[in-house]
């Protein structure tokens, strides 16, 4: 079977830095993506790796190792407004993307 | 832009009536999707239109159908509602079918009694 795993929830200060990993099975791979939500709103994109290595955007880095089927995203300086769920999804062999639960980060004072 | 609109935000249902869940996208993306967003599970793909006129079938299709009779519209359709369709309704829409990025709608919240 095909499956995405995520920690359902994490609590980080802010300022801080913080890793969310996931690791996944699927059937093919045709890359990962990460998506913020806040609560009650739309998935919004934040990156893509298809490619082992990490992906640098701003605050944000997405890593990939196909070989372990890993992932993480990392959060750096942290700020209140990046509370929110943060989800991972891998493109399968038939272009359908699954989709982990999702992480809920928590951010603290 | 509007991007991507969905109707009606939200809207409770008796079981047993069909109700149509719109979208529309105005970026002329070629692929759209429907998804649906339960409490612990990761969004589940129901029906999905890779070009207008085409239409395939998700992970959870079972009661629930789709039409793409253009390229911005892309309604869901319950025909006979079941409680355990309430749930969080996304539509999404992306260049084409392949690995693009995906924009997402505002959602519907359906409730079904």
């Amino acid at each position: 079977g095909q499956n995405i795993d995520q920690p359902t929830e994490m609590t980080a200060t802010e300022g801080a830095i913080v890793q969310i990993n996931c690791t996944y099975q699927t059937s093919g791979f045709n890359g990962l993506f990460w998506y913020q939500q806040h609560a009650g709103e739309a998935p919004t994109f934040l990156s893509y790796n298809v490619l082992d290595g990490l992906e640098e955007k701003g605050r944000f880095s997405s890593f990939l190792s196909r070989s372990k089927g890993y992932s993480y995203l990392l959060l750096k300086e942290l700020q209140m407004k990046d509370s929110a769920s943060y989800l991972c999804a891998v493109m399968d062999s038939n272009y359908q993307l699954i989709w982990g639960a999702g992480t809920k980060l928590i951010i603290k004072p | 832009t509007a991007g991507i609109t969905q109707a009606p935000t939200s809207q409770i249902l008796a079981a047993g009536r069909s109700m149509t869940l719109r979208c529309t996208q105005d970026m002329r993306h070629n692929a759209m999707y429907w998804y649906r967003q339960d409490l612990g599970l990761g969004l589940r793909l129901i029906h999905y239109s890779n070009t207008a006129g085409t239409t395939g079938k998700g992970e959870v299709p079972d009661g629930y159908s789709v039409s793409r009779a253009n390229t911005d519209d892309f309604p869901l359709t319950l025909a006979s509602a079941v409680p355990s369709q309430t749930s969080v309704y996304f539509c999404a829409s992306s260049e084409s079918g392949g690995s693009h990025e995906q924009f997402f709608g505002p959602g519907t919240r359906l409730t079904v009694l």
